[in-house]
């Protein structure tokens, strides 16, 4: 089945500065989230994007299909957006596969 | 509108019982999927419903069964409860039958077998 591999694991940063997560998947996809685990648990969509470029305030996605992958940007960090950013991906039509996570820790 | 509940919050069962998990999708959203979140690994897929009918099932064991019901709303049932049953489930809503829509989470039952 398809891999999702998912980097960096862990990321601390400064309150302000700014990073870049990767996705990369082994096959070709037709569906790509990314999404934030908050500290109790819930998922919260943050992009739906199999394919091209969005931005949302802080928050960018770029995904290149064709290459098998896709970045997340985020702008000038807060506290907040501290959490687990997961990557998941659909190369049939009824399920995801998540990656392994990124855990991102934001210090004030 | 109300995004997807989920309900109990939070649950402790002993090994060898019977839980049933429910979830209500968003208003118009016709597909329910359930995943298993085992501490510190990503959402695994468990099943996927629409209009009523299983779509999918994960590579889970017939312990794990789910339904739909007329206003789309699902359970999920889980017989024979083990250790490794402890999780946290989550419910997934989307529009159509097809992910090309994204999902949307509920915020998950955390059930504990002891």
């Amino acid at each position: 089945g398809i891999q999702v591999e998912q980097s960096p694991p862990d990321l601390i940063l400064q309150e302000g500065a700014n990073s870049t997560l990767r996705c990369n998947f082994s096959d070709s996809v037709n569906n790509l989230q990314w999404f934030h685990q908050n500290p109790w648990g819930q998922l919260i969509n943050l992009f739906y994007i199999p394919s091209g470029t969005k931005q949302n305030g802080r928050l960018s996605a770029t995904t290149v299909a064709t290459e098998r992958y896709s970045l997340l940007y985020i702008s000038s960090s807060q506290t907040t957006d501290s959490g687990v950013y997961f990557c998941a991906v659909c190369s049939g039509t009824y399920k995801y596969i998540f990656g392994t996570g990124t855990r991102l820790k934001v210090l004030a | 509108d109300a995004g997807v509940t989920q309900s109990p919050t939070h649950l402790i069962k002993t090994r060898g019982q019977h839980v049933t998990l429910r979830c209500s999708p968003i208003s118009g959203h016709k597909s329910v999927s359930w995943y298993q979140q085992v501490l510190g690994q990503g959402p695994q897929f468990i099943f996927q419903y629409y209009e009523k009918e299983e779509r999918g099932r994960g590579n889970f064991p017939d312990r794990f069964s789910a339904r739909q019901f007329p206003n789309y709303s699902s359970e999920l049932n889980v017989n024979a409860l083990l250790l490794g049953d402890s999780a946290l489930y989550l419910c997934a809503s989307s529009l159509g039958g097809y992910l090309r829509y994204g999902y949307t989470f509920g915020s998950g039952t955390r059930l504990t077998v002891v």
